[in-house]
């Protein structure tokens, strides 16, 4: 009965390569979120979807491209990745209207190499 | 702009002791505040949220925390801790009802608890 679920829990990779983190929700919302946490646990918010129309757009590099093929469903591709992507990335989701509570993934955790 | 401030990075407290973890917000507009913990190697849970309804919030496991206008705090209270309660906390404000609000949190507070 996960609410919101990530995939892969755990990712490591090399310097350069592409990877994904797929997200899904199976909470009826409208709303999802990609979060990036760094090494001192700063959580920063990414990108935002509102039924399938990117929202918010943070200053994040053009490497990371979110994808929403519906609404319950909100993907996380990386190119060429770095060593500062190196991070812990959580998804949430929301109902709009319904005073902006989040509901978040158990967070997948980054390595780059 | 809205901004949070959580004004302890670490706080210890002795088991069965109250636990006070701070924020200050600021807002231009009235804001929805939230409590989320989170647990080592584990994903944010909401804790509690305000959202212009009673000033007093009781959320779950024990935990409150009063929205003070006045003083623009939100901070988070426990009468006493216990063991399992060691975990991150965050606040975080949030102004308007829309897809595109803005959505801030503050740098979190480490919650340690002495046997």
């Amino acid at each position: 009965d996960t609410a919101v679920s990530q995939t892969p829990k755990y990712l490591v990779t090399q310097m350069g390569n592409d990877k994904s983190i797929k997200c899904e929700q199976n909470l009826g919302h409208d709303t999802m979120y990609w979060y990036k946490q760094d090494s001192k646990k700063f959580l920063k918010i990414m990108f935002s979807y509102n039924n399938k129309e990117l929202i918010i757009n943070e200053t994040v590099p053009n490497r990371f491209s979110p994808k929403s093929p519906d609404k319950a469903h909100l993907n996380l591709h990386i190119n060429s990745l770095e060593l500062g992507d190196s991070a812990v990335y959580f998804c949430a989701s929301s109902q709009v209207g319904r005073s902006d509570t989040q509901y978040f993934g158990p967070g997948t955790r980054l390595t780059v190499l | 702009a809205q901004s949070v401030t959580q004004l302890d990075s670490h706080v210890s407290v002795s088991e069965g002791t109250p636990v006070l973890l701070r924020c200050n917000y600021s807002s231009s507009y009235s804001p929805s505040l939230f409590w989320y913990v989170q647990h080592p190697n584990k994903g944010l849970q909401l804790l509690l949220k305000y959202t212009s309804a009673a000033t007093l919030v009781k959320g779950i496991n024990g935990f409150e925390a009063e929205f003070k206008k006045s003083e623009t705090s939100f901070h988070l209270t426990k009468p006493s801790a216990h063991m399992s309660d060691a975990a991150e906390y965050f606040c975080v404000v949030s102004e308007g009802y829309s897809s595109a609000s803005k959505i801030i949190f503050g740098s979190g507070t480490r919650l340690s608890i002495r046997p």
